[in-house]
């Protein structure tokens, strides 16, 4: 069965550190992958997607995700993190179908 | 930003109740989703609609129904609410089934008691 595993409930991190978050899926064929990310009471926002070609995309607020075939990864990166990043970040697959598999998210705290 | 409004935004019920959640987009765009948010969770679907009168369960449906009358209107149903469905409800659309991001309402905050 597909499904979308973020292993970290949450994450710290310093302002202006690196920041990488995991996503794990499961998926038999080339999948639909994205990253969305939601602020406090708000909606979901995407920040990048990939469907084929360059496996390092490219996404808005300085975002990027590398797509690995061989560990079945989707991982999100931003360089330099700022406190506005503070959020909840969600991975998903596209399911076949109508169908998106959303990760359980990953709260990111962002420190002075 | 994407035209979706969801009504209402928060409600308190009690249980035995019918309750109907609506979202309303702008966009004509063709496929509408209903999920619910709960932590540890992440998002569930519970209904879709590919087009008006069609829609289909998600899968998380038992105890909820769906309408769609018309293109910009989903409306979903809990056709007698229960503690179980105290949850955050959000709605999205998109233009295409896979390959298209899905753009989200505001969500409403539902609590049965």
């Amino acid at each position: 069965a597909q499904s979308v595993t973020q292993p970290d409930i949450h994450i710290t991190v310093s302002e202006g550190a690196s920041l990488e978050l995991r996503c794990n899926y499961s998926y038999g064929a080339t999948p639909y992958l994205f990253w969305y990310v939601q602020s406090p009471g708000q909606g979901l926002q995407l920040l990048l997607k990939y469907f084929s070609g360059d496996t390092l995309v490219q996404g808005i607020k300085g975002f990027e995700a590398e797509f690995k075939r061989s560990q079945s990864s989707f991982n999100l990166r931003k360089p330099s993190v700022h406190w506005s990043d503070a959020a909840e970040y969600f991975c998903a697959v596209g399911a076949g179908g109508f169908k998106t598999i959303f990760g359980a998210g990953t709260r990111l705290f962002v420190k002075a | 930003d994407a035209g979706i409004t969801q009504s209402p935004r928060h409600k308190v019920t009690e249980t035995g109740t019918p309750v109907t959640l609506r979202c309303h987009q702008t966009e004509n765009h063709r496929y509408m989703y209903w999920y619910r948010q709960d932590p540890g969770h992440g998002l569930r679907l519970i209904h879709y609609s590919y087009g008006v009168k069609d829609t289909d369960k998600g899968e998380v449906s038992d105890g909820y129904s769906v309408s769609r009358s018309k293109t910009e209107d989903f409306l979903l149903t809990l056709e007698s609410a229960t503690s179980s469905q105290t949850s955050v409800y959000f709605c999205a659309i998109s233009d295409a089934r896979l390959d298209d991001e899905q753009f989200f309402g505001p969500g409403t905050r539902l609590t049965v008691l």
